[in-house]
C-alpha cells in the first residue's frame, strides 16, 4: 500500500464546474496535509493546507479532511482553463512531505 | 521576499560525471529539503536540514548522493558517478520551522539529463 494515494486521472471537467480531487493516506498518525498545484515543467506551488477535521475554504478552493477515514480532498469551484494542472496531495510525516503521484486536471472551455 | 532559488536550472552531463546543484532558501527559513521528481510521479523526499544539521539522510538514493548545508544558509546536492537513472528534476524547498505547521515552498528545480 502506497503511503499517499491519488487517482492519476486525467480528470476532465467543463469550465465553471466543480472539480473534486481525492487523496488517501496510510499513516493514521499524520497531522498535516497539503495541496500543491504543478503546471507542466514547473515546480509545485502551494495551494492550501489543513490540520483539523472538516472543511477549510480559501477563495475558490476548499480542502476537506476526514482523519477517521484517512481521506483528504480538494474542491475547486467555478473551474477555469487556467486551473488545468497536476494537483499533488502531500502528507507531513517525520519531518518531511510524502507526496501522492498527483492527479491531472483538465478544464475544458 | 525572494523565493527559493536553485542553480543551475538545467544540467546536461555524460554518464559517470559528478554534478553539484545549489539551493538558496528563503532568507529566514531554517529548514531546507531536497526532493527528486521523475515524470508522472510526485516529488520523492531525499534529505533535509535544520540550519546546518542534516536531520535525515536515509532516503538518499545511494551513497553516490550527498548533501551539505555548511553555514545553515545555502545547500548543495552532489551526485557522483552519474547514471542514466539519475535523470530527473531535483527540487529544493524551505520552511520556517517544522514543516508540519509551516508549509514548504519550492524552488524552480534543476533538471538533470544524463547522456
Amino acid at each position: 500500500q502506497k503511503e499517499v494515494e491519488q487517482n492519476s486521472g486525467p480528470l476532465s471537467v467543463p469550465e465553471g464546474a466543480i472539480a473534486s480531487l481525492n487523496c488517501t493516506y496510510s499513516d493514521r498518525g499524520s497531522q498535516s496535509f497539503f495541496w500543491y498545484r504543478q503546471y507542466s515543467g514547473k515546480s509545485p506551488e502551494l495551494i492550501m493546507f489543513i490540520y483539523s477535521n472538516g472543511d477549510k475554504e480559501d477563495g475558490r478552493f476548499t480542502a476537506q479532511l476526514n482523519k477517521a477515514s484517512q481521506y483528504v480532498s480538494l474542491l475547486i469551484r467555478d473551474s477555469q482553463p487556467s486551473d488545468s494542472a497536476t494537483y499533488l496531495c502531500a502528507v507531513f510525516q517525520g519531518g518531511k512531505l510524502i507526496f501522492g503521484q498527483g492527479t491531472e486536471l483538465s478544464v475544458k472551455p | 521576499d525572494t523565493g527559493v532559488s536553485q542553480n543551475p536550472r538545467h544540467k546536461i552531463t555524460k554518464r559517470g560525471q559528478n554534478v553539484t546543484f545549489r539551493c538558496d532558501p528563503i532568507s529566514e527559513h531554517n529548514r531546507l529539503y531536497w526532493y527528486r521528481q521523475t515524470l508522472g510521479q510526485g516529488p520523492e523526499f531525499l534529505t533535509y536540514f535544520q540550519n546546518e544539521a542534516q536531520l535525515e539522510k536515509s532516503r538518499l538514493l545511494s551513497d553516490r548522493f550527498s548533501a551539505e548545508r555548511p553555514k545553515g544558509s545555502f545547500s548543495t546536492l552532489e551526485i557522483q558517478r552519474t547514471e542514466q537513472g539519475d535523470s530527473a528534476m531535483y527540487l529544493c524547498a524551505s520552511s520556517l520551522g517544522e514543516g508540519g505547521q509551516q508549509p514548504q515552498h519550492f524552488g524552480d528545480g534543476t533538471r538533470l539529463s544524463i547522456l
